[in-house]
């Protein structure tokens, strides 16, 4: 059963403290998004990759946010210093691109709570 | 920029027909998907359509594309309690990166 898996589930941490957002990507799948989903904004894009490279992390706050791919079965999320703004359900997407569609597959998110 | 819009809620009577509207901006969007969010959990992929499509029918949902406009909708046949969820558009834009909307509650009434 192939699917996007987001560890850990639930995070709470204080205000300050480094976060570290883990996901694995469906086998075979050569994009990964990162989303962020709050009551305020919706569901806002903040960093996606192809083939482990960076195509665009615009919607990223940069001094605070980083987001990286060490190999092919590994996405990291990391926030350093948190911030109680940053509360908020973290999304991992997988898709392949092929034939010009790119379909999302998400994980289940993690929540994380700053206070 | 890419940007998606779609009205944050909508309720129907159980067994009616729902229809989910959503406007974007990118012409050069080459497919538009719907998505659907029960709660605590992430989004599963309900259907797509392609950009040279006026119109994708699979079982109970249809999507219908007015690329001139840039309207797309999402009509539910037949609403069931089980179809309460927040429903999600989204575009892939000619960047190839996805861009949501901020979701449609749809709650059904008895």
């Amino acid at each position: 059963d192939a699917r996007v898996t987001q560890t850990p589930r639930h995070k709470v941490t204080e205000m300050g403290q480094e976060v570290t957002m883990r996901c694995q990507p469906i086998l075979g799948h050569n994009t990964v998004f990162w989303y962020r989903q709050t009551m305020m904004q919706g569901l806002e894009l903040l960093a996606y990759f192809r083939n482990r490279a960076p195509l665009d992390d615009s919607g990223m706050p940069k001094d605070r946010f980083s987001a990286e791919m060490p190999d092919a079965t590994l996405a990291t999320l990391k926030i350093q210093p948190s911030e109680p703004r940053d509360s908020a359900v973290y999304f991992c997407a997988s898709g392949s691109h092929t034939g010009g569609r790119t379909e999302a597959f998400f994980g289940q998110g993690t929540r994380l709570t700053v206070v | 920029g890419e940007d998606v819009e779609q009205s944050l809620f909508l309720s129907v009577r159980e067994g009616d027909s729902s229809v989910i509207n959503c406007t974007y901006t990118d012409s050069s969007s080459t497919y538009l998907y719907w998505y659907k969010q029960e709660p605590g959990a992430g989004l599963q992929l309900l259907t797509y359509i392609f950009s040279n499509m006026d119109m994708k029918q699979d079982q109970r949902l249809t999507v219908l594309l007015n690329k001139k406009d840039k309207h797309l909708s999402l009509r539910i046949a037949d609403t069931q309690t089980g179809d309460s969820a927040i429903y999600f558009c989204a575009e892939r834009s000619s960047a190839s990166k996805i861009i949501f909307g901020s979701g449609t509650r749809l709650s059904i009434r008895p």
